[in-house]
């Protein structure tokens, strides 16, 4: 079994603090991604990281960091620099050339 | 900039009913995904498109491509409750040796008995 494993599933935080959110794969490929997902909303880019230790922002990267030290992992941290954290987050891998197999989300709430 | 626009973005029919949605995207790509999201669910891989004129088939779903015309077309041939989930297209976008998917809206079908 496995796949592609986010945690926590659901993570509550208080406005100001940073949070990190888990993605983990065993699926052997390269391309690992973080979406953001607001209510009846399609999915937009924050970081992609086509190989370890490389990462590129995607199209809403302000107030998020990422770090890519293995090949099974791609952490996100939202930031207190993020405006409107709360969001249901979405963890993809992926080939070149090929579709992204999603994880099963986690959703953020900041209070 | 690439845009991947769904339409309509809201469909509600009855069981047993055929419709098409369409996935219009502006720039050049020959890759195009189809995925299905249940409320609260993660995204589910439908079909992967992967040349002009692909068509591919699956159960009462089918999904076709238009590279010329920039659409892809999905086909829902008697509808059944099942069905009922919001449905995305998303369009590769390879730029300088990166590549990324730029997803549309989502189109929200609920079937009804």
């Amino acid at each position: 079994d496995g796949g592609i494993t986010q945690s926590p599933k659901y993570l509550f935080r208080k406005e100001g603090q940073n949070v990190t959110l888990s993605c983990e794969q065993n699926l052997n490929h390269d391309a690992m991604y973080w979406y953001r997902q607001d209510p009846g909303q399609g999915l937009r880019l924050i970081y992609y990281s086509q190989i370890v230790n490389d990462f590129q922002k995607g199209d809403i990267a302000e107030g998020y960091s990422v770090s890519r030290e293995k090949k099974e992992s791609f952490p996100l941290t939202v930031t207190s620099a993020q405006k409107n954290p709360t969001a249901f987050y979405l963890c993809a891998v992926g080939v070149w050339g090929g579709e992204q197999y999603f994880g099963p989300g986690t959703r953020l709430t900041v209070t | 900039e690439l845009k991947v626009e769904q339409n309509p973005l809201f469909l509600s029919m009855q069981e047993g009913k055929n419709y098409t949605i369409y996935c219009n995207y502006s720039t050049t790509s020959d890759r195009l995904y189809w995925y299905r999201q249940d409320p609260g669910k993660s995204l589910e891989s439908l079909f992967v498109l992967l040349s002009n004129g692909a068509v591919k088939q699956e159960g009462r779903l089918m999904a076709s491509l238009d590279t010329k015309a920039r659409l892809s077309t999905l086909h829902i041939t008697a509808a059944v409750h099942d069905l009922s989930a919001t449905y995305f297209c998303a369009v590769d976008l390879t730029q300088g040796g990166s590549e990324k998917l730029v997803f549309g809206k989502g189109m929200k079908l609920t079937v009804n008995p």
